[in-house]
């Protein structure tokens, strides 16, 4: 069974405009919720994490929203831009394990 | 970089080989990982290494055989290697003074395929 559910797998979005990918999970003892960010040939990289005691963590450009109650969680990129284009994975982990989403490939058109 | 280097970048093994990954971190970080990414699947945890003890194996088949001979590298010992096991290896680590799991520090990985 798949911990964290992720979509949409792939997106296309235009410069400037607002790129959103959601995550779901159903274990409750989850309280760490990361992003990470991945380029072709690279490894993932860690790009905003949040705590599911606050509800939105901005960091620039790039927002989480956490809903605690419907146990989704989703990462908001403003103004994206074609340096954005990469794979995006949600993650989610308590006390042994981090498990991941299967990844969302984001196109940001010029 | 990342401060996280494997070797090699690309390997093609038949099934009857006998490989090893290397993982290298120059960050200070004490708790080292193996992730499997099979595309269109999550990322699978392997091993985790907490100290250079072994704190996580989740039933990976005995074919694969880490080794932490310090809190600086780590290998993957590979033999006798399925075709369903082609995949990208990555290595990630962190400050075990975090929880183990959170603000990992991925390598590039090694892309392997298994013939």
């Amino acid at each position: 069974q798949q911990q964290v559910k992720q979509s949409p797998q792939s997106l296309i979005v235009q410069k400037g405009g607002i790129s959103i990918i959601n995550c779901a999970y159903e274990n409750t003892a989850f309280d760490y919720f990361p992003w990470y960010q991945q380029f072709p040939g690279k490894g993932p990289a860690l790009l905003i994490a949040i705590r599911p005691d606050v509800s939105e963590k901005k960091e620039g450009r790039f927002t989480i929203s956490f809903n605690k109650s419907a146990k989704q969680f989703s990462l908001h990129i403003m103004d994206s831009q074609p340096g954005d284009s990469a794979t995006y994975f949600c993650a989610a982990t308590g006390a042994n394990n981090l498990f991941f989403g299967t990844g969302t490939r984001l196109t940001v058109i010029p | 970089e990342t401060g996280v280097t494997q070797t090699p970048r690309h390997l093609v093994m038949g099934m009857t080989n006998k490989k090893s990954l290397k993982c290298e971190q120059h960050l200070g970080h004490n708790a080292m990982y193996w992730y499997k990414q099979s595309a269109k699947k999550p990322l699978e945890l392997m091993f985790v290494y907490s100290l250079e003890e072994r704190v996580e194996n989740n039933s990976v088949p005995s074919r694969f055989s880490p080794e932490c001979p310090n809190s600086s590298h780590l290998f993957l010992h590979l033999h006798t290697l399925q075709p369903e096991d082609s995949a990208l290896y990555l290595c990630a680590s962190s400050f075990r003074r975090d929880r183990l799991n959170e603000k990992l520090f991925f390598g590039s990985g090694t892309q392997l395929s298994v013939l």
